[in-house]
C-alpha cells in the first residue's frame, strides 16, 4: 500500500544551525512533492513545491531536494530561528495530495 | 490573499446528531477538499470536489457526505455523529489541477460525546 513516512520524533536544534527533515515514500510515483508548515491549532501553509524532474528547489532559507530513485525528499532550513519552530508536512500525489503525519521542529534560542 | 473560512473553530455534539461543517473560499477556486487530522495519523482526505455538484471520495469517506451547491462553498456532513469522528477537520481549496498549492482554513475541532 502507499505510504509516506516522516520522522514522528521531534527535531530539536540550536538557533543558527541547519535543520534537515526527511520525507520517504513507498508505492508512489508522484509527479510533484509539496512541503507545508503547520503551527499549533492552525491549518497548514504551503512552502515549496518540487516536480519529479527537478532535483532541488530553493526559496530564501529553505531548500528542498527530491530523489525519485531513493523515493525521498529532504527539506532544509538554513540559519534556523526560533520562529521556524512548527510542524512540517510533506505531501505528494498525482491527482489528489496525500500528506505525511509531519515532523515537529523545535529551534532553541 | 486567498481566504478559506470555516463556520466554527470548536464544536461539541452528541452521538447520533447530524453535524454540518461549512467551508467558504473567496478566490473562485475550482477545487475544494475536506480532511481530518488526528495525532500520529496526519491529514487524511475525506472528500474532494472539482466543480459545483461534483464530488469524489477520498481515503476515508465512510460516515461522511458532502455538498457543493455553489462554487465557493463546500459542506461536510456527518449524518449520525459517532465518538470516533472526534477530530480536527480542515478544509482546503486550490486552483487548476489537484497538484496545485492548497490553501487551508483554520480548522474545526469537533468533539462528539
Amino acid at each position: 500500500s502507499q505510504k509516506i513516512e516522516q520522522n514522528s520524533e521531534a527535531l530539536n536544534i540550536q538557533e543558527g544551525k541547519t535543520a534537515t527533515l526527511t520525507c520517504n515514500y513507498t508505492n508512489y510515483s508522484p509527479a510533484y512533492l509539496q512541503w507545508y508548515r503547520q503551527d499549533p491549532g492552525r491549518g497548514p501553509v504551503f512552502l515549496l513545491l518540487i516536480r519529479e524532474n527537478e532535483k532541488e528547489k530553493r526559496k530564501e532559507r529553505l531548500k528542498v531536494t527530491f530523489d525519485t530513485t531513493l523515493k525521498q525528499s529532504l527539506f532544509h532550513i538554513t540559519a534556523s530561528q526560533p520562529a521556524d519552530s512548527a510542524t512540517y508536512l510533506c505531501a505528494l500525489g498525482r491527482r489528489a495530495l496525500t500528506f505525511g503525519s509531519g515532523t515537529r521542529l523545535q529551534v532553541q534560542p | 490573499d486567498v481566504k478559506v473560512t470555516q463556520s466554527s473553530r470548536y464544536l461539541v455534539k452528541r452521538t447520533g446528531e447530524k453535524v454540518f461543517l461549512e467551508c467558504v473560499q473567496d478566490m473562485d477556486h475550482e477545487n475544494m477538499f475536506w480532511y481530518r487530522q488526528d495525532p500520529g495519523l496526519g491529514l487524511r482526505l475525506i472528500y474532494f470536489s472539482y466543480d459545483v455538484k461534483m464530488k469524489e471520495k477520498g481515503d476515508i469517506p465512510e460516515g461522511y457526505s458532502v455538498s457543493r451547491e455553489k462554487k465557493e462553498r463546500f459542506s461536510l456532513i456527518l449524518e449520525s455523529a459517532s465518538t470516533n469522528q472526534t477530530s480536527m477537520y480542515l478544509c482546503a481549496s486550490s486552483q487548476g489541477g489537484a497538484q496545485e498549492t492548497q490553501y487551508f482554513g483554520p480548522g474545526t475541532r469537533l468533539l462528539v460525546l
